[in-house]
């Protein structure tokens, strides 16, 4: 069975900096994919970016940015330039040939004026 | 914005009530998805259905029950509800499975 681990329940960071959340998974299966969600205090959840397991290129998405280590089996999600409208709950969820996502924990992002 | 609606938004309800809690998708996807969330945790898979006819449970065990009967409508029905049925309840659709999800805005649910 997939497990997930964000091991930063809180994070804060100041406008225009950057901050890296992590993500750390187990899978015994060796197609997979990677995906980070956002959920905006009382708003909808939305994809921010995904990842397929066989690229070897990290995903990006405009500030948004993946370091996908599959060996380590961590997927960090950079945002650089942070806004205001990033504060939210970050979840990271991978999903296998069983086809569910696992949702992490969450961390919660503070950003700051 | 992804087209999955849900409703109501906020139900606040007294112990022993039946509810439903609607979920429909106009974009056609034959997976669809049930999670339930508390304030500021993680969420937790309850049911979910590859097509029509077709549910399954989830991994967390749920008092709920849903039906697929036409693609697009996804119910969730609560027999006789009850204080721990408090939470949010999420319900999501995808074109494969894995793959990306699309969420609708929740349901807000409170059992007195």
């Amino acid at each position: 069975a997939q497990t997930v681990t964000q091991s930063q329940p809180e994070m804060s960071v100041q406008e225009a900096e950057t901050v890296t959340l992590s993500c750390t998974y187990d899978t015994s299966e060796s197609n997979y994919y990677l995906f980070w969600y956002k959920q905006p205090p009382s708003r909808q959840m939305i994809l921010v970016i995904r990842q397929e397991a066989y690229k070897q290129q990290n995903a990006t998405e405009n500030r948004f940015s993946v370091n996908f280590q599959k060996a380590a089996k961590s997927f960090s999600l950079k945002i650089s330039d942070s806004q205001l409208g990033d504060t939210a709950m970050y979840f990271c969820a991978p999903g296998g040939s069983q086809g569910n996502l696992i949702f992490g924990k969450g961390t919660k992002l503070s950003v700051k004026p | 914005e992804a087209d999955i609606y849900q409703t109501p938004r906020y139900l606040v309800i007294g112990t022993g009530k039946k509810i439903t809690l609607e979920c429909s998708q106009t974009m056609g996807h034959d997976k669809m998805y049930w999670y339930q969330q508390d304030p500021g945790m993680e969420l937790h898979l309850i049911h979910y259905s590859y097509g029509v006819n077709s549910t399954e449970k989830g991994d967390l065990s749920s008092e709920s029950t849903v039906s697929r009967i036409r693609t697009e409508h996804f119910p969730l029905t609560l027999e006789s509800a009850r204080p721990s049925h408090t939470s949010q309840y999420l319900c999501a659709s995808s074109v494969t499975a894995p793959g990306t999800q699309y969420f609708g805005p929740g349901t807000r649910l409170t059992v007195l």
